[in-house]
């Protein structure tokens, strides 16, 4: 199993501004992935984050909106950029091993509250 | 289209109760299914995951099924506990693709009154 934790757990920002949200997780994962999940919906991905070069998308979401660093098999972070009240969301962290039997573990959230 | 629909969007039982939710897929090939129990604030936590040749999964009081012929899963859940109100969640993954990119449903929503 992995842990994952995020910081921060929570936040409330002001309209324009831009927020960044660490990941760490207590081993070397292969897989990391940031999900978005809307009040009320199920998980989006968003993008996977890739060691040492640039994040894949998903469609719908762009890296000038969500830049995503993975330095190392450990730890990532994504920024919600230029933040409008539709990015209020909860965003998570997920990890899991190299094929899509294996199971994903997902980081406690961290809850954007955007005025 | 991948997609996975559950049932009910959500559902109301007293403690101590059984009760069974449903998902229902289209996600071709078929790798696997996962269900998650994500309490409020929290992430996600699995609770089964089953491949095609499974189809029967037990988690203490969570049980799994699956018909991977008619493309249903049904998660019971045995003498409901006040701690078991969560949403939960039923993950399908296709063949040749990472857990990543998985086709999450919208979750059914139980809470258990005393």
């Amino acid at each position: 199993s992995a842990v994952i934790s995020q910081k921060p757990s929570r936040d409330i920002c002001q309209r324009g501004t831009s927020l960044t949200i660490q990941c760490q997780v207590d081993s070397q994962v292969t897989m990391m992935f940031w999900y978005r999940q809307q009040p009320g919906q199920s998980l989006t991905l968003i993008a996977t984050a890739n060691q040492g070069s640039e994040a894949t998308y998903e469609s719908g979401f762009v890296i000038d909106k969500f830049p995503i660093s993975r330095p190392n098999l450990t730890f990532s972070t994504l920024t919600v950029s230029n933040m409008s009240p539709e990015d209020s969301s909860i965003y998570l962290c997920s990890v899991s091993a190299a094929g899509s039997t294996d199971t994903q573990y997902f980081g406690p959230g961290t809850r954007l509250t955007v005025l | 289209k991948n997609q996975v629909e559950q049932s009910p969007q959500s559902l109301i039982i007293l403690e101590g109760k059984n009760c069974t939710l449903q998902c229902n897929y289209t996600v071709s090939p078929f790798s696997n299914l996962r269900w998650y129990k994500q309490d409020t604030g929290r992430g996600p936590v699995s609770l089964t995951i089953m491949t095609f040749s499974e189809n029967t999964k037990s988690n203490g009081r969570y049980t799994a099924t699956l018909d991977a012929d008619t493309k249903q899963s049904s998660l019971h859940i045995t003498a409901s506990q006040l701690s078991d109100s969560a949403s939960y969640i039923c993950v399908v993954s296709a063949e040749g693709t990472n857990a990543g990119k998985s086709t999450f449903g919208d979750g059914t929503t139980l809470t258990v009154k005393p």
